[in-house]
C-alpha cells in the first residue's frame, strides 16, 4: 500500500534561517506531488507541482522554491524565512499524470512557526 | 469572492443530528473533493465527485454540476465527526486545485 512520509512534524525557526521540509511517497512510481500551505485561519494554498524527476511548477510567487531529486522525493526550501511563512505545509500525491480525474493523498503535515 | 465558497463557517450540533454542509464554486470544474482535517491537521480525502452522489456509511455527498453546488451530509452525527470539512475543485482548464476556507464542524454529546 502507498504511504507519504513528512518531516519534521513542527519546526520553529527565527527569521532569515534557512528551510528543508522533506516528503517521501512510498508504494507508487511516478506519483505527482504537490506542496500546499495552509496560513492561519485560512484555506489551502497550492505552492507547487511536479509531475516528475527535476519537473516542478509554481503556482504563487514567494520566496519559497521546491525540487524533486528522486521519482517519490518532493523537498520544499527556502534560504531566508519571513514571518509570513510560518504555517501549515502540506504534502500530497496523486497517482496519475492526469491528477484532475485521482484523488490526492495527504501526507501528515509539518507545522512551522517562522519568530 | 472567492472561487469555492463554503457554508456554514462554523456549525454545532448535538450529537446524532443529521448535518449538511454546502459548497459552491463559480469556475469549470473536472472533480469536486471533500475532505477532513482533525484537528491535529492531518487531511483525509472523503470523498471524489464529478457527477451525482457517493455514499460512505454515515457521510453522504452530491454534486449538481448544472447549478455548480456540492453538498455534504452526515447522518446520525457523532462527537468523533468534529473537524473541518473542506471543499475542494479541480480546475478544466490547467493543473491547478482551489480550496474552500472550510467549515468547521462541532459535534456535541
Amino acid at each position: 500500500s502507498q504511504t507519504i512520509h513528512q518531516w519534521p512534524a513542527t519546526l520553529v525557526q527565527p527569521v532569515g534561517s534557512p528551510l528543508s521540509l522533506e516528503c517521501t511517497v512510498e508504494g507508487t512510481s511516478n506519483p505527482n506531488l504537490y506542496w500546499y500551505r495552509q496560513a492561519a485561519g485560512r484555506g489551502l494554498q497550492l505552492l507547487f507541482y511536479s509531475v516528475g524527476i527535476g519537473q516542478i511548477s509554481s503556482e504563487v510567487p514567494q520566496n519559497l522554491s521546491a525540487s524533486r531529486p528522486q521519482d517519490r522525493q518532493f523537498i520544499l526550501s527556502s534560504k531566508k524565512l519571513l514571518l509570513s511563512d510560518s504555517g501549515f505545509y502540506l504534502c500530497a500525491w496523486s497517482p496519475s499524470v492526469s491528477w484532475k480525474v485521482n484523488e490526492q493523498f495527504f501526507g501528515p503535515g509539518t507545522r512551522l512557526t517562522v519568530l | 469572492k472567492n472561487e469555492v465558497e463554503q457554508s456554514p463557517q462554523n456549525l454545532t450540533a448535538q450529537e446524532g443530528e443529521f448535518i449538511t454542509i454546502n459548497c459552491s464554486y463559480s469556475v469549470g470544474i473536472s472533480a469536486l473533493h471533500w475532505l477532513q482535517q482533525h484537528p491535529g491537521g492531518g487531511i483525509v480525502s472523503l470523498f471524489m465527485l464529478s457527477s451525482g452522489k457517493k455514499k460512505h456509511g454515515r457521510l453522504i455527498a452530491t454534486i449538481n454540476i448544472q447549478e455548480k453546488h456540492s453538498s455534504l451530509h452526515i447522518t446520525a452525527s457523532h462527537p468523533r465527526d468534529s473537524a473541518v470539512y473542506i471543499c475542494a475543485v479541480g480546475i478544466e482548464s490547467y493543473n491547478d486545485m482551489r480550496f474552500g476556507a472550510g467549515t468547521r464542524l462541532t459535534v456535541k454529546p
